[in-house]
Parts: C-alpha cells; structure tokens; sequence
C-alpha cells in the first residue's frame, strides 16, 4: 500500500532545460510535503517543502506546485545543471503525525551536459 | 557543528547475529528517527524517538527490532537475529522539532547492512 507515489524511475533532461518531477499521494490526510535529494553513498538532503494550505512555494531555480485535488505535486528545477544528478523523493506526512514522513520510492535524475 | 552521525557506515553479518547501528544526532537536536531502505524502494519510517522514550514505532517489525535513544549516548537501532531480508539501507535523522508546526529532518549517511 504506497501512499506516496513516483511512477517514474528515471528521467533525464539537458543542462539548462527545465526538470519535472512527479510525485502522487493517496491519503487525503497529508498536509505537509516535502523533497529530499540524495547522492549516491549519502544521506537525504532536504530540498524544498510545501504546506497543504498553499499550491506554490519557490526557493531559487527549485519550485514544488501542490494540486490537492488531484492529489499531486511537482518539483520542477529550472535551469538543470549536472550537479543537479541524483534521486529525488516525493514525501508527506499528516498534521496528527508531522514526524512520521512517508516517503515514495524516488526518481533519478540525470542532468546531461 | 557536525551533522548527524552514523556508525558504522558499512556492516556485514552472518544470518542468526545481532546488528547494533548507532545514531548521533546533530548538536541541539532531541528528536531521533530511524528509517530503513531496502534496495529500488524508497525510505520506509521505521521509529521516532525522544531522549529516553519512544514516541512512534508504527514502522517497526514486531518482532527482533528494538531502539532506544538513552539520556547520554547515541540512539541505538538493534536487531536480534538478522536474516537476509534485513540486508538494507539503514537512515537516522534528527530534528530540532520545533512546537507546533513540521520540522525539517537531517538525515545521516547511513548504515549499509550485509546478511551473509
């Protein structure tokens, strides 16, 4: 039962193209959601966030739009640069439980030069 | 100020052997998480804790799995007995948890786990 979904494994764009991640979430009760990034060998890193209360939240070239109709989010990076390479995950968590985050199974990108 | 620490980075043991992965978290932090990833998946929340108490261990397997976050010393994630299918990625983070609102989770490196 994967409440946070990435259906895409892979993607990979030019540098300077923009990138679009995907991420869908089945539970209604989320109401917090976040993007981590994660090098190979390293631990997550937190990327940008989004509260349910809002549809956009831009922090430089890394902008996450939340549609909660339809349930989903988006992490779009513009311009893509080559260190931008790495997985990305889609995670949530519930008001009630901020501290129990779910996290979706991630999507690597590869930025080519 | 160093980030969260994990160790050791990289453990291997033989199947029916008890694994210890230890946790320090960052400096000021009291809020400890453990998560696991098992190969092409990603993280699964496994347990949160404060200093001396568990607070969420809705991820945990019922059985062979234990944590603790002791008032001196790091957090401890033990597992009594492993077998194959323990072999993963093994993550803690920290966090400040802040009052009220989400906060933010610093994740440490990492333990790798091998079950021979």
């Amino acid at each position: 039962d994967q409440q946070v979904k990435q259906n895409s494994p892979s993607l990979s764009v030019q540098e300077g193209r923009i990138s679009i991640l995907n991420c869908d979430y089945t539970n209604s009760m989320f109401d917090y959601f976040l993007w981590y990034k994660k090098y190979p060998a390293e631990g997550p890193t937190f990327l940008i966030s989004i509260s349910s209360i809002k549809d956009k939240n831009e922090d430089g070239r890394f902008t996450v739009f939340l549609n909660k109709s339809a349930k989903h989010l988006s992490l779009h990076i513009v311009p893509s640069q080559p260190g931008d390479s790495a997985v990305y995950f889609c995670a949530a968590s519930e008001k009630t439980s901020y501290d129990k985050v779910i996290f979706g199974p991630g999507t690597s990108l590869s930025v080519i030069p | 100020n160093a980030g969260v620490m994990q160790n050791p980075r990289h453990l291997v043991r033989r199947r029916g052997q008890e694994a210890r992965l230890r946790c320090s978290p960052m400096k000021g932090h009291s809020h400890v998480y453990w998560y696991r990833q098992l190969p092409e998946e990603g993280l699964k929340f496994m347990v949160y804790l404060q200093k001396e108490n568990i607070i969420d261990e809705s991820g945990m397997p019922k059985e062979r799995f234990s944590a603790e976050f002791p008032k001196e010393g790091p957090s401890i994630l033990r597992i009594q007995q492993v077998v194959r299918g323990d072999s993963a990625a093994y993550f803690c983070a920290s966090s400040p948890r802040l009052a009220g609102g989400p906060a933010e989770q610093f994740f440490g490196p990492g333990t790798r786990l091998t079950v021979l």
